[in-house]
């Protein structure tokens, strides 16, 4: 069964730093998104990617945050100058096309910022 | 703005018995999706059932069925004969066509040997 897969599964990185999150959408899929989930809280929606362009944005994803389908497999999370509070589980999503129903998630990948 | 609420933090059934988790959800939209999605330990968010708003019938899969009355804008879960492995987080999230998803805050189940 076709999944999408997210890299790292764990990141630790200092206060300051920048860091990237990856994930392999299934081969056929055209809509990306990226949802975080802070610790025991619900999970929110951060980002979606259309067409090699941001087709929306929560008032989260700010300045310090960008995507980006490099290589036209891997779309990647980029977070510029990590903060203590952007410790979370990020979850990348992803489905067929805009009137898809059901999207398919990553594992996540755990993200501590110390 | 969309809203998903689940008022039920926790819950817990003994194996083999019936549990219902509730949701409720604001909208404007006549069209629309809702889910239930599981996560276990192990993260991963894995869709357990869906309802097509336009659908009067409520949606089964298997062991889990829903309650959805759309008029009171609630979108129940029912798992019947529950295992061992059923113990997870359960979300609840409502979608518009090609938008995003929106998630409530999730119920903890415990499942008792």
């Amino acid at each position: 069964e076709p999944e999408v897969t997210q890299t790292p599964s764990h990141q630790v990185t200092q206060m300051g730093q920048e860091v990237i999150l990856r994930c392999v959408p299934i081969s056929n899929h055209l809509y990306f998104y990226w949802y975080r989930q802070i610790l025991g809280q619900k999970v929110e929606f951060l980002v979606s990617f259309y067409n090699n362009e941001i087709s929306e944005k929560s008032e989260i994803f700010d300045d310090q945050f960008s995507v980006e389908r490099p290589d036209g497999s891997n779309f990647t999370l980029k977070i510029r100058s990590t903060k203590l509070e952007d410790s979370a589980m990020y979850f990348c999503a992803t489905h067929l096309d805009r009137d898809s129903t059901e999207a398919f998630f990553g594992q996540g990948t755990r993200l501590t910022v110390v | 703005a969309q809203t998903v609420t689940q008022s039920q933090p926790e819950m817990s059934v003994q194996e083999a018995e019936t549990v219902t988790l509730s949701c409720t959800y604001d909208t404007s939209e006549s069209d629309y999706y809702l889910f239930w999605y599981k996560q276990p330990p192990s993260r991963q968010m894995i869709l357990v059932i869906r309802q097509e708003a336009y659908k009067q019938q409520n949606a089964t899969e298997n062991r889990f069925s829903v309650n959805f009355q759309k008029a009171a804008k609630s979108f129940s879960l029912k798992i019947s004969d529950s295992q061992l492995g059923d113990a997870a987080m359960y979300f609840c999230a409502y979608r518009k066509g090609g938008n995003q998803f929106y998630f409530g805050t999730g119920t903890s189940l415990t499942v008792i040997p």
